[in-house]
This record gives C-alpha cells, structure tokens and sequence, in this order.
C-alpha cells in the first residue's frame, strides 16, 4: 500500500455506535494527523499524534499509533449524524514541510 | 474562530490561459500551503512557503506554478498556461508550526475547458 492508505474506504454505522478507521502507512513519521472533510468542502484538523506516543484522545475521538506496525486507528465514539463525512490520515516525516495523505474512509452514520 | 479565506469559489478558465487563486490565511500563522485534490483522488501536496520562500514543493510544482505573497496578508497561486489536467480543488493552508495542525480553507474549484 501507499503511505497513508485507510481502511475501510467506507462505513455505514448507525447513530450512537462507535466508528473505527485505520491507516496505514510505508515510512518513518515524524507526526500523523487525522483531518475530516464534509462533502466538497475542506478539510478540518482532528488530532494530531507524535511518533513518540501512543495514544491520545479529544472528546470523543481516540487516536491510537503503532510506529512498529506503521499504522494508526481513529475511533470516534457514540457517533452521530453530524459525524457523517470523509475522514483523512495525513503523515509528515522528518524533514519535509508536506503532508502525505490517504484515500480516505467515507463514514456514514444513519440517523 | 479565525479561517483561512479563498477566492474565487470557482474559476472557469480556458486552457492556456493563467488563473490566480487567492488565499488569505490566518494572520498569526507563519507556514503557508497550497494542496490539490482532483476529482475522486487524494489531497496532493503542491507547495509550503515560509519566510517569504519556498521551502518545499511537489514534482506537481513545475514551471507553470508560482506562489507569491505580495502585502503580508494575501498569498496567491499562479498558472500561467493551464492545462485540462489541472482541473482540480485547490486547497491553501497555513499553520503556526511547519506541518502540525494545517487549517485549510474551503478551496477553489478550477474547471479548464
């Protein structure tokens, strides 16, 4: 797979159940972020996770990040209908101002 | 909340001719980006500027692109010669650290003809 690669590429969940998206990615990282995007719009930063942690939340969002099996997993807990969107990882490695990002997951979440 | 602004929405141009997009980003950010997203691809990174410099910039980044910010607010994307495959969103971005938590506006839809 390419850096950055999500799966699935989409998810229909019902409102209230958990949503998880994964990423995968080929090179060392220096940061990987998480970046939704509504539907012909742009996108809108999530989180943000080093490459020295393992874990981190916001809200109702959780970010984990194995730099050993270069791969990062997005949970978005109690989903609801806002949360309908395509949401994008996005790497950046040591050196370089550009963000690599994914083919993205397209979340549904049925009222 | 401050927002990264873009101009036009949607710039129909016929290929050959050169476009101007503009940006305004966030005033305290010093990192400045633009990336495009074609059709049902992925967001491709085109090129960051810091310092009133490029400091990095994409193979997609040849001669026919140049970026410019002219007065301290605004910062411009020029095509001099479009071409049908430039047909694309084009997103600008800033942030306050290089590459760490990009606010993107909400692009320019570019239709070459």
């Amino acid at each position: 797979s390419q850096q950055g690669e999500e799966d699935p590429q989409a998810l229909s969940i019902q409102e209230g159940e958990n949503a998880t998206m994964n990423c995968s990615y080929k090179t060392s990282i220096n940061n990987l972020q998480w970046y939704r995007q509504n539907s012909g719009r742009g996108l809108v930063h999530l989180i943000l996770i080093r490459s020295n942690e393992r874990e981190k939340h916001s809200g109702r969002l959780r970010v984990t990040l194995d730099t050993s099996k270069k791969s990062s997993s997005l949970l978005i807990t109690a989903s609801r209908a806002a949360d309908t969107a395509s949401y994008f990882c996005a790497t950046a490695v040591w050196g370089s101002y550009k963000l690599i990002f994914g083919s993205g997951t397209r979340l549904l979440v049925r009222p | 909340e401050p927002e990264v602004t873009q101009t036009p929405s949607h710039q129909v141009t016929q290929m050959g001719q050169e476009v101007i997009l503009r940006c305004v980003p966030i005033s305290n950010h010093l990192y400045f980006y633009w990336y495009r997203q074609i059709l049902g691809q992925k967001v491709e990174f085109l090129v960051s500027f810091y310092n009133n410099e490029i400091s990095e910039k994409s193979e997609i980044f040849d001669d026919q692109f140049s970026v410019e910010r002219p007065d301290g607010s605004n910062f411009t994307l020029k095509i001099r010669s479009t071409k049908l495959e430039d047909s694309a969103m084009y997103f600008c971005a800033s942030s306050v650290e290089g590459n760490e938590k990009l606010f993107f506006g909400s692009g320019t839809q570019l239709s070459v003809l």
